[in-house]
């Protein structure tokens, strides 16, 4: 296992589109995190699961943006009626309910909105 | 939530050490981190200090820990240009980290 997986790295989209972003924690992980991060600025979180159930979600995760993760291992969000303000980097993390002192991230997604 | 505030910049000579400041308002913060991010990559978790300790070592990297001011500090020794990245300092309560703008260290020759 190589560390937290992100799918794709990169995505251009137009404006109204949807867009579904992948993340495949680290295989043991039962936490999963999102953050965004916009240029110049540090990554804000958005939401995260333990297992399937989703704990929490950051009022900046708005009615268009949806996450899931159904058998609690991979996740997925994903955007509808894309915005320009939509562009950004799409950071997933993961770590252990039991220890999670140490969070890993991926490499992020990058989505550009045209 | 948490505010962490850093310093944007900080222009180093090879060879010397790099410190980077930060400073952050929750007191019930139980760990800080530092974390390294390369032009378009993810974040590289670097090094972490728990709320009740003043100081960690770790190889070439240095944190202390001020509560009493809610400042965190990096000290990077004996920097190397692949020093040169972002440096974003993150607090974390329960589970979420609260993370800085970032501190664009430039290493140079």
């Amino acid at each position: 296992d190589t560390g937290v997986s992100q799918n794709p790295r990169h995505k251009i989209t137009k404006r109204g589109q949807n867009v579904t972003f992948r993340c495949d924690p680290i295989s043991e992980h039962n936490r999963l995190y999102w953050y965004r991060q916009t240029l110049g600025q540090g990554p804000e979180f958005l939401t995260y699961f333990q297992n399937e159930a989703q704990l929490e979600k950051s009022r900046l995760l708005s009615d268009r943006f949806s996450a899931e993760r159904p058998k609690g291992s991979f996740s997925t969000l994903e955007i509808q009626r894309t915005e320009q303000g939509d562009s950004a980097m799409y950071l997933c993390a993961s770590t252990l309910a039991a220890d999670d002192t140490e969070a890993f991230f991926g490499q992020g997604t990058r989505l550009t909105v045209v | 939530g948490e505010d962490v505030e850093q310093s944007l910049f900080l222009s180093v000579r090879e060879g010397d050490s790099s410190v980077i400041n930060c400073t952050y308002t929750d007191s019930s913060s139980t760990y800080l981190y530092w974390y390294k991010q390369e032009p378009g990559a993810g974040l590289q978790l670097l090094t972490y200090i728990f709320s009740n300790m003043d100081m960690k070592q770790d190889q070439r990297l240095t944190v202390l820990l001020n509560k009493k001011d809610k400042h965190l500090s990096l000290r990077i020794a004996d920097t190397q240009t692949g020093d040169s990245a972002i440096y974003f300092c993150a607090g974390r309560g329960d589970y979420k980290l609260s993370f800085g703008a970032g501190t664009t260290v430039t290493v140079r020759a």
